[in-house]
C-alpha cells in the first residue's frame, strides 16, 4: 500500500522533546521525507533520506527509521515549530504520496 | 537564490480547461525534474505529477485521479513548466505548487518550491 499515516495533533512543551511518526508499506523499502508547513507558507524540506537536513534547518531536528514507521524528532521544541508537518514518500514506478499531517502545538 | 512562480491560477468552470505555469530561475532548469503538487485550502498534499529533464528521457509521470486530464509539459527555453488542467472537476479545487529538488533528479525531496496559485473550479 502507498498509503502514510500520521497522527492528526501533537503537542510539546517549549523546550522539550517531541517525536512525529509516519507509517507506510512503502518506508520499508524507501526514505521519508518531512515537510514543515506554516499557515499561508508553501512547504518547506527539513529533513529527507536517511537522516539528512537541507542548508538552514536547525540540527534539533532529526529522523530515524524503523520498519514501516519512520520519526521525526524535535529536541528542544522552540515556538517558530509551531506548524504541520507532512510525511512523504514514493512507490516503485515513482509515484509520490503524502501523509494526512500532525499538527505540531508547542505549549 | 532559487526562485519558482506559479501563474494562471483563478476561478475556473466544472469540465473547463485552465493552464498554470511556473517560472523558475537560479537553477539549471534544463536538468531538473519538475513536479506539481496541490493542497486543498486547509487540507493535505497530493501530488499532481512530473515530467523529467529531457536528458533524462522527459518521460512524465501522473497521479491516478488526474491521468487522462492533466497535461505537464515544460520549455526549456523558458524555463517553464506548465499544467494543463482540462475537463476540470470540483475536486481539483486546490492551490497548485510545483516543486523541485536541489537534486535534479529528485522524485520527492522537494527542496524548492513555488508559492503556488489557486485553482477554483465552481459554477
Amino acid at each position: 500500500s502507498s498509503e502514510l499515516t500520521q497522527d492528526p495533533a501533537v503537542s510539546v512543551a517549549l523546550g522539550q522533546t517531541v517525536r512525529i511518526t509516519c507509517r507506510g508499506d512503502s518506508l520499508k523499502t524507501y526514505y521519508v521525507a518531512w515537510f514543515q508547513q506554516k499557515p499561508g507558507q508553501a512547504p518547506l524540506l527539513v529533513l529527507y533520506d536517511k537522516d539528512k537536513r537541507p542548508s538552514g534547518i536547525p540540527d534539533r531536528f532529526s529522523g530515524s527509521r524503523s520498519g514501516d514507521t519512520a520519526s521525526l524528532t524535535i529536541t528542544g521544541a522552540q515556538a517558530e515549530d509551531e506548524a504541520d508537518y507532512f510525511c512523504s514518500s514514493r512507490d516503485s514506478p515513482g509515484n509520490v504520496f503524502f501523509g494526512g499531517a500532525t499538527t505540531l502545538t508547542v505549549l | 537564490e532559487v526562485k519558482l512562480v506559479e501563474s494562471g491560477g483563478g476561478l475556473v468552470k466544472p469540465g473547463a480547461s485552465l493552464r498554470v505555469s511556473c517560472a523558475v530561475s537560479g537553477l539549471t532548469f534544463t536538468n531538473a525534474w519538475m513536479s506539481w503538487v496541490r493542497q486543498v485550502p486547509g487540507k493535505g498534499l497530493e501530488w499532481v505529477g512530473r515530467i523529467q529533464s529531457e536528458s533524462d528521457g522527459g518521460t512524465i509521470d501522473y497521479a491516478a485521479p488526474v491521468k487522462g486530464r492533466f497535461i505537464i509539459s515544460r520549455d526549456d527555453s523558458r524555463k517553464t513548466v506548465y499544467l494543463q488542467m482540462n475537463s476540470v472537476e470540483i475536486g481539483d479545487t486546490a492551490v497548485y505548487y510545483c516543486a523541485t529538488g536541489a537534486t535534479v533528479s529528485t522524485i520527492y525531496y522537494f527542496d524548492y518550491w513555488g508559492q503556488g496559485t489557486l485553482v477554483t473550479v465552481s459554477s
